[in-house]
């Protein structure tokens, strides 16, 4: 167990609709990142909030989008969903360079 | 850009032999790196996390080795179990956040 919540399990959306998907960090951890783990492929970066400014970006497009509240929980923002966008997400946390932890992962699937 | 590669993408023992997760990386210009299970379509477990001025860190049967100047780590496992039959990834960190340059990960088959 890490502490590291994310919600909903499953999800399944229509291309074109827009999802919410949420993440709980553990408690203290500042820093919270998101990642889209294809099938198959290993975790890739989407973005990171430290302190509820995003403060590192990967090759997304902008309607990937995200937010940090003062309880350093967070939201990964889809919006006009693609079929690749199919996958499972995963959100981490940590405080700064301490060792990372990851929840237990989203499954959107987008039909 | 860093990149990350594993070998091999999978492999499948029978139980009880030691055995060598490979993973090398690109820019040794890192800050730290850690390995992850994962258990087939779950969230990742960390394992193992070594500090760029370390060489090597145990935890129970695992044991994984840093060496930055060739751009490799390893992760040994000791005496596998069909327990230990997960995806192994290995991550690593450019800088003192959360961003992470993963590998495809190692399919481990450990068979009873």
């Amino acid at each position: 167990e890490t502490g590291v919540t994310q919600s909903p399990t499953h999800l399944i959306k229509t291309r074109g609709q827009q999802v919410t998907l949420r993440c709980s960090s553990q408690s203290g951890h500042n820093t919270v990142s998101w990642y889209q783990q294809a099938l198959g492929q290993g975790p890739q970066f989407i973005f990171q909030y430290y302190r509820e400014e995003e403060n590192g970006r990967g090759n997304f497009p902008p309607r990937f989008s995200g937010l940090q509240f003062p309880n350093y929980s967070s939201e990964l923002n889809v919006n006009a969903l693609e079929l690749d966008d199919s996958a499972l997400y995963l959100c981490a946390s940590s405080l700064m360079d301490t060792e990372a932890f990851f929840g237990q992962g989203t499954r959107l699937t987008v039909v | 850009k860093q990149e990350v590669t594993q070998i091999p993408a999978a492999l499948s023992v029978p139980e009880g032999e030691n055995l060598v997760l490979n993973c090398s990386f690109t820019d040794s210009a890192i800050y730290n790196l850690q390995w992850f299970r994962q258990d087939p379509g779950k969230g990742l477990t960390s394992l193992l996390l070594i500090q760029s001025s370390q060489r090597e860190q145990t935890s129970g049967r695992l044991n994984a080795s840093l060496d930055k100047s060739s751009g490799r780590s390893t992760l040994y496992i000791a005496a596998s179990q069909p327990g230990d039959s997960a995806t192994y990834l290995c991550a690593v960190r450019r800088d003192n956040f959360n961003k992470f340059y993963f590998g495809s990960g190692t399919k481990l088959n450990v068979k009873p």
